[in-house]
């Protein structure tokens, strides 16, 4: 199992543009969600979903958008980058909390810049 | 909505001596709760997490954590500090088996030989 993976590892993209993180698991979990890390500010859930087609708001969600047409996949678009959403984001997977030993499973994160 | 406070952004430990970092939530319902930890350049890894059941929780390279309602603290502590140690620590709670999960800002370990 490949577990989490994000593309691109690195992105650098100018205020305005539009962008797509894209995140895969292939461990078959319902639940994913996508992350931002700021400094001091721990992780901010943006955005997660409970299965294909259910989506639902994190804390964070403004100037995101997400869907979910697989299991296996669960896209982040920015819609129109702004240099406030510099940050690194990471997306995660799990099966229900209660019956996972491994809690949420991670992806290696995505180091994203707006200019 | 649930949230967590982590004391202290920055806690220091000699090799050796004890590690606590202290977590408290906030939750209208039971919690689950979680410590992750994060080394440089890294995704989360789950160290230990609270369901339901006995509130002593053990985890992965010797920490432990209590839930104790009554002070809505569920502290990470570690008997004696190893170099490896030295990471980022979050504490999570969530309010439901899926759905939204509310990190804490972190606490960075630091381990001096």
């Amino acid at each position: 199992n490949a577990g989490v993976t994000q593309t691109p590892k690195f992105q650098v993209l100018k205020t305005g543009q539009s962008m797509t993180l894209q995140c895969a698991q292939d461990m078959n979990h319902e639940y994913m969600s996508w992350y931002r890390q700021d400094p001091g500010m721990g992780l901010r859930l943006i955005h997660y979903s409970v299965g294909a087609g259910i989506t639902d708001q994190g804390e964070v969600p403004n100037g995101y958008n997400v869907s979910r047409s697989t299991t296996e996949d669960f896209p982040l678009r920015l819609l129109s980058a702004a240099p406030s959403q510099t940050s690194v984001y990471f997306c995660a997977s799990s099966q229900q909390v209660t019956s996972s030993p491994y809690g949420q499973f991670f992806g290696p994160g995505t180091r994203l810049t707006v200019l | 909505a649930q949230s967590v406070t982590q004391l202290g952004s920055h806690v220091s430990v000699s090799e050796g001596a004890l590690v606590l970092l202290r977590c408290n939530y906030s939750s209208s319902v039971p919690p689950y709760l979680f410590w992750y930890v994060q080394y440089p350049n890294q995704g989360l890894q789950l160290l230990l997490k609270y369901t339901t059941g006995a509130t002593l929780v053990k985890g992965i390279n010797g920490f432990e954590a209590e839930f104790k309602k009554s002070e809505t603290s569920f502290h990470l502590t570690k008997p004696s500090a190893h170099m490896s140690d030295a990471a980022e620590y979050f504490c999570a709670v969530s309010e439901g088996e899926v759905g939204d999960m509310r990190f804490g800002a972190g606490t960075r370990l630091t381990v001096k030989p």
